[in-house]
């Protein structure tokens, strides 16, 4: 069944902020790492941010650092993205996904969220 | 940053038939502990990308037997052993060795 699910498309303006949200089961917010990845359209995916289930380490793309955050709510088993800054080239899905880590090292994402549009325009 | 490349771009293929797709990165992407850190998915249109192989050769939950990965180091392959009608799609490979963790140009397969 779906375990994560994220919230809806929007559209913004450039220079504003977007916030994505990404609901997970309880299982998956205490025991797997996050990450986040972008695809633009016709492009291949991205990847922004990775955080891991204690939230204690998060890594943001070097890309992105100071425009990108990346959090989660306890109380609600959700993940959140941040983006700051939009610009046009913002403008892709963004998707969260589960994963496993064995230090920096990350392999089998295989529950994804059914994908944000959002649009930057 | 790890640079992840894919040969063809775009694969033909015949149902019934094999198909093969190469992946390859700049950097060897065994961990210390000998797994290689390469990931295959398909992208569906429309759909988010689905796990087909992690660590270069186990297939993901769920995945049809006739999908299969290979390699280590640098050089990959996944190969389906008789394509399907739904096999259609865009094929990634990633490496999760070290972040930015990066993904192939992607290989479009279509039915002939």
């Amino acid at each position: 069944q779906v375990q994560l699910v994220q919230s809806g498309a929007e559209v913004k303006k450039p220079g504003a902020s977007v916030k994505i949200s990404c609901k997970t089961s309880g299982d998956i917010f205490t025991k797997n790492y996050v990450y986040w990845v972008r695809q633009a359209p016709g492009q291949g995916p991205e990847w922004l941010a990775i955080i891991d289930p204690l939230d204690v380490v998060s890594n943001v793309a070097q890309n992105f650092q100071g425009r990108l955050t990346v959090s989660r709510d306890t109380s609600t088993s959700t993940l959140f993205l941040e983006l700051r800054g939009l610009r046009p080239h913002d403008t892709a899905v963004y998707y969260c996904a589960r994963g496993y880590c064995s230090r920096e090292s990350c392999y089998k994402f295989d529950q994804w969220g059914q994908g944000t549009l959002i649009t930057v325009s | 940053e790890i640079v992840m490349t894919q040969s063809p771009l775009f694969l033909p293929v015949t149902p019934g038939e094999p198909a093969s797709i190469s992946c390859r990165s700049n950097q060897s992407l065994q961990h210390d502990i000998g797994y290689d850190y390469l990931d295959w998915f398909l992208q569906k249109p429309g759909q988010s990308p689905q796990l087909l192989i992690f660590l270069g050769s186990n297939r993901a939950s769920g995945v049809p037997d006739r999908f299969s990965g290979s390699g280590s180091g640098t050089d990959f392959t996944l190969k389906i052993s008789r394509v399907e009608a739904e096999d259609v799609g865009i094929y990634y490979c990633m490496q999760g060795l070290q972040p930015p963790f990066t993904f192939g140009p992607g290989t479009k397969v279509d039915i002939k």
